[in-house]
């Protein structure tokens, strides 16, 4: 149980275009998910949690703008990363949590996407 | 603050036991997480300690003080396929994680 998937896995675009990344919770409903972003090397740093029915939580330092969540159902959430410029290469990984399952703190983590932007 | 500090790397070698340890400063501390992460692979679940002790599951277990503010991952009967990289993960209030930068481990043959 707890499998959560997400597509695409890899994704290269130019300079200047959109990207969707799609997170979808499998076997269990999820009313939050949570978008990270991971250099690497380095931590996985949150980047925002995604509410079903409603407006997206940002971190700090975060462009809600630029990239753009929408949880639609309670099993999907999508993030936008608009107008992607080289910088935005990245590992991105959502995750969502089981409140049904034996552990609701517990966030179960889809495969990533990495991201190249030209 | 936020603060999480494991080491970066550590090497052991098959068959062995390996700790990993992590301290914590962190708001709102609500349970400690220990994932495991293969290269350009999403984390896998591992353990989740909220009360002090000691949690076994098999090869893995991990332990939390939270007086301290201390966890470790202790990997026993050390397989090749344990190399990666292991999350300590603190959770702040009722869903943020806090991540540390890792710890990769390489066992050796």
């Amino acid at each position: 149980g707890a499998v959560v998937s997400q597509h695409p896995s890899r994704v290269i675009c130019k300079s200047g275009t959109s990207v969707k990344i799609e997170c979808r919770s499998l076997d269990f409903q999820a009313t939050t998910m949570f978008w990270y972003r991971q250099f690497p090397k380095k931590s996985l740093m949150l980047m925002a949690t995604s509410n079903e029915g409603s407006k997206a939580t940002y971190e700090q330092g975060v462009e809600k703008d630029k990239f753009l969540i929408n949880h639609a159902s309670l099993t999907l959430s999508t993030l936008t990363v608009t107008s992607a410029h080289p910088e935005d290469s990245s590992f991105y990984i959502c995750s969502a949590r089981d409140l049904g399952g034996d552990s609701r703190e517990t966030q179960y983590f889809g495969p990533g996407t990495r991201l190249l932007v030209l | 603050g936020q603060n999480i500090d494991q080491p970066t790397e550590m090497t052991a070698t098959e068959g062995a036991i390996v700790q990993i340890n992590c301290t914590y400063q962190t708001s709102g501390f609500n349970g400690l997480f220990w994932y495991q992460q293969h290269a350009g692979e999403a984390p896998t679940f591992l353990s989740y300690n909220v009360l002090d002790g000691l949690e076994e599951k098999g090869r893995f277990s991990s332990f939390l003080s939270r007086s301290k503010g201390y966890s470790y991952l202790l990997l026993k009967e050390l397989q090749m396929k344990d190399s990666a990289s292991y999350l300590c993960a603190a959770l702040s209030g009722t869903y943020k994680y806090i991540f540390g930068t890792g710890t990769r481990l390489k066992v050796l043959a």
